[in-house]
């Protein structure tokens, strides 16, 4: 069964860092691109950022750029988040998501994690 | 960037009413377009891909259709299960931009 577990949420201050891991299992992660979805309290889904399965190519959305750094291990089938200069408005569920097979980096995605919760709080 | 307009924002039906939600572009996107089904405190769920195909499992009720800058997702025959937040998402550039999301609710 592929699934996606999320890990590593919390409370932290502004200006603080925090870094979220997705653990993979059920597919032959290295051959799928990644990327991480986030959701603040009653809003709608917002796309964060992007990774090929090589972890060659990235993306970021603009509201993150320069302070979110995504990569990947394939060895450990686990996708991370590091997200540094916390603000108040980055407060969200972090999903990771899984990309389809011949898909791009920037595809539609087919499976979820259950997501992490990140509050940014002083 | 290109911006995803929904409409409506809400909408209100009966178990059994054929149900659309609209999806705008702000510019060409082809058919880079997937549509996902939220319930409250569950993660998304890929329901359509590629404008048009159906995701694996998902129930032949629902469609879409649309190419270019309009969209569309329809479902048939609304069932119970089916009241939700639905998002569509743009995958034509380097942004993957999801529509402000659309909740179907109860009559």
């Amino acid at each position: 069964e592929v699934q996606l577990l999320e890990s590593g949420g919390g409370l932290v201050q502004p200006g603080g860092s925090l870094r979220l891991s997705c653990a993979a299992s059920g597919f032959t992660f290295s051959s799928y691109a990644m990327s991480w979805v986030r959701q603040a309290p009653g809003k709608g889904l917002e796309w964060v950022s992007a990774i090929s399965g090589s972890g060659g190519s990235t993306y970021y959305a603009d509201s993150v750029k320069g302070r979110f750094t995504i990569s990947r291990d394939n060895s450990k089938n686990t996708l991370y988040l590091q997200m540094n200069s916390l603000r108040a408005e980055d407060t969200a569920v972090y999903y990771c998501a899984k990309g389809p097979a011949g898909g791009g980096v920037i595809a539609d995605m087919d499976v979820w994690g259950q997501g992490t919760t990140v509050t940014v709080s002083s | 960037d290109i911006q995803m307009t929904q409409s409506p924002s809400t909408l209100s039906a009966s178990v059994g009413d054929r149900v659309t939600i609209t999806c705008r572009a702000s510019q060409s996107i082809s058919s880079w377009l997937a549509w996902y089904q939220q319930k409250p405190g569950k993660a998304p769920k890929l329901l359509i891909y590629k404008a048009s195909s159906l995701e694996s499992g998902v129930p032949s009720r629902f469609s879409g259709s649309g190419s270019g800058t309009e969209f569309t997702l329809t479902i048939s025959s609304l069932q119970p299960d089916d009241f939700a937040t639905y998002y569509c998402q743009q995958y034509n550039s380097y942004l993957g931009t999801f529509g402000q999301g659309t909740k179907v609710e109860i009559k």
